[in-house]
């Protein structure tokens, strides 16, 4: 399809493994970012790549998240040790074009529901 | 980077108009604002955004105030399909990441 895929839809996993999301952006689209979506907290961004620059990761909760994009394109986020507090929708968004502009159109995947227990 | 303030539930009938409002007196006169919604169990998509005049869209219209400060997004005819949560998201330096707020729930009753 010509929209942001995301995998797995669902996750269920237990407290303390490590777990990897994926994202494939549209398709020539050269910024992709990372967002969680909770229960108490709403939306927040957590990490943004553009191009071969040196991604904005200001917004990783703690040194258990990571993620990196390879060729340009896929995306994987990744959870070590998971926590019950982990516990969300992730969701991945994509954009055209380069750099700060006017046009801030992002086109966010269905996103992944990540279940820790 | 600005900030925004929205009412955090509305209701409306169908086919009726619906006025969306949204502050954001700390715009700065460079910088746009863009509208995203949320339908139940999907991610955000982008609405509309605009400058200084009002700008009008396939989806909505967006009405900004002559100071600026303020905006409202329209939707000129509600249907039950647009019942979600609307985000008024300020501009933010450098990363264009979207900070989101509460949002407005609308809800569309039949």
């Amino acid at each position: 399809g010509a929209g942001v895929s995301q995998s797995p839809s669902n996750k269920v996993t237990e407290k303390g493994k490590d777990v990897e999301l994926r994202c494939d952006p549209i398709s020539g689209h050269t910024a992709l970012y990372w967002y969680r979506q909770s229960l108490g907290q709403g939306l927040e961004f957590l990490i943004y790549f553009q191009g071969n620059s040196a991604p904005d990761k200001s917004g990783l909760p703690s040194d258990r998240f990571s993620a990196e994009r390879t060729g340009g394109s896929v995306s994987t986020l990744t959870i070590q040790r998971t926590q019950q507090e982990d516990s969300a929708v992730y969701l991945c968004a994509s954009r055209d074009g380069g750099g700060p502009g006017a046009k801030n159109i992002q086109y966010f995947g269905a996103g992944t529901r990540l279940s820790v227990l | 980077d600005a900030k925004t303030t929205q009412p955090n539930s509305m209701e409306s009938n169908e086919e009726e108009p619906v006025h969306l409002p949204c502050n954001h007196s700390t715009i700065s006169g460079t910088d746009y604002i863009h509208w995203y919604r949320q339908l139940p169990s999907q991610g955000p998509e982008y609405v509309i955004h605009g400058l200084t005049s009002n700008v009008n869209n396939r989806m909505a219209s967006l009405a900004i105030a002559e100071d600026r400060k303020s905006s409202t997004l329209i939707l000129h005819r509600a249907t039950l399909r647009d019942a979600a949560v609307y985000y008024c998201i300020p501009p933010v330096q450098g990363a264009q990441k979207l900070v989101f707020g509460q949002g407005t729930r609308l809800t569309i009753n039949p």
